[in-house]
């Protein structure tokens, strides 16, 4: 099961947004509303900031939002701040799961 | 506030076993599926094995299947992972998450390192 596919890495200025694409196939992104996105800052445990492609976790800031079309799904971080510098990983289930490499968000 | 602390990694040599643990806190534990997700150096995350609430499925990545064992006691509030036979490839960061469903995991433990050596 070969893992999903993301840009290495993406960057933006403060108040700019950026999209991460995470492109699968037809057997995990295209087959299952069941994406999932994870924002992990070096040495802290990872943080589910999307799931079920679009939703929300209580407490994650609106910047965040997830779609998907086909095979790609992708997570967009609108008004970006200085604290959204971290790796941002999505996973599919796809019996069972697989994650993307994960892409290094930089703010400039 | 929900909490999860891995515990037991350390430095072992090929072929050698090693057992993790993981100390759940704030939440009721016997209601969730649980996983262990790693994490190799300079690599992305990788899902390893996730049980059922109450211990009755479990399920795991091929490259730790007969090798690995996930299990839980709920009544100690902890999920564990039993490695043996283990292989440098399996050099990595190893996390405890709490399932909320279809392997999305919606809380994470800060992880414990498993190196694999000689």
């Amino acid at each position: 099961q070969s893992a999903l596919t993301q840009p290495a890495s993406v960057s933006g200025s403060p108040g700019q947004s950026i999209t991460i694409s995470c492109t699968g196939t037809s057997s995990d992104v295209g087959r299952y509303n069941y994406v999932s996105w994870y924002q992990h800052h070096p040495g802290k445990a990872p943080k589910l900031i999307i799931y079920d492609v679009s939703d929300r976790p209580s407490g994650v800031s609106n910047r965040f939002s997830g779609s998907k079309s086909g095979n790609t799904a992708s997570l967009t971080i609108s008004g970006l701040q200085a604290e959204d510098e971290a790796d941002y990983y999505c996973s599919s289930y796809s019996a069972p799961s697989v994650f993307g490499a994960g892409t290094k968000l930089t703010v400039l | 506030e929900v909490q999860l602390v891995e515990s037991g990694g350390a430095l072992v040599q090929p072929g050698g076993s090693l057992r993790l643990s993981c100390a759940a806190s704030g939440f009721t534990f016997g209601g969730y599926w649980m996983s262990w997700v790693r994490q190799a150096p300079g690599k992305g995350l990788e899902w390893v094995a996730n049980i059922k609430e109450d211990g009755s499925q479990k399920y795991y990545v091929d490259s730790v299947k007969g090798r690995f064992t996930i299990s839980r006691d709920n009544a100690k509030i902890s999920l564990y992972l039993q490695m043996s036979s283990l292989r440098v490839e399996d050099t990595a960061m190893y996390y405890c998450a709490r399932d909320r469903g279809w392997l999305q995991h919606d809380s994470w433990g800060q992880g414990t390192l498993v190196t694999v050596s000689s």
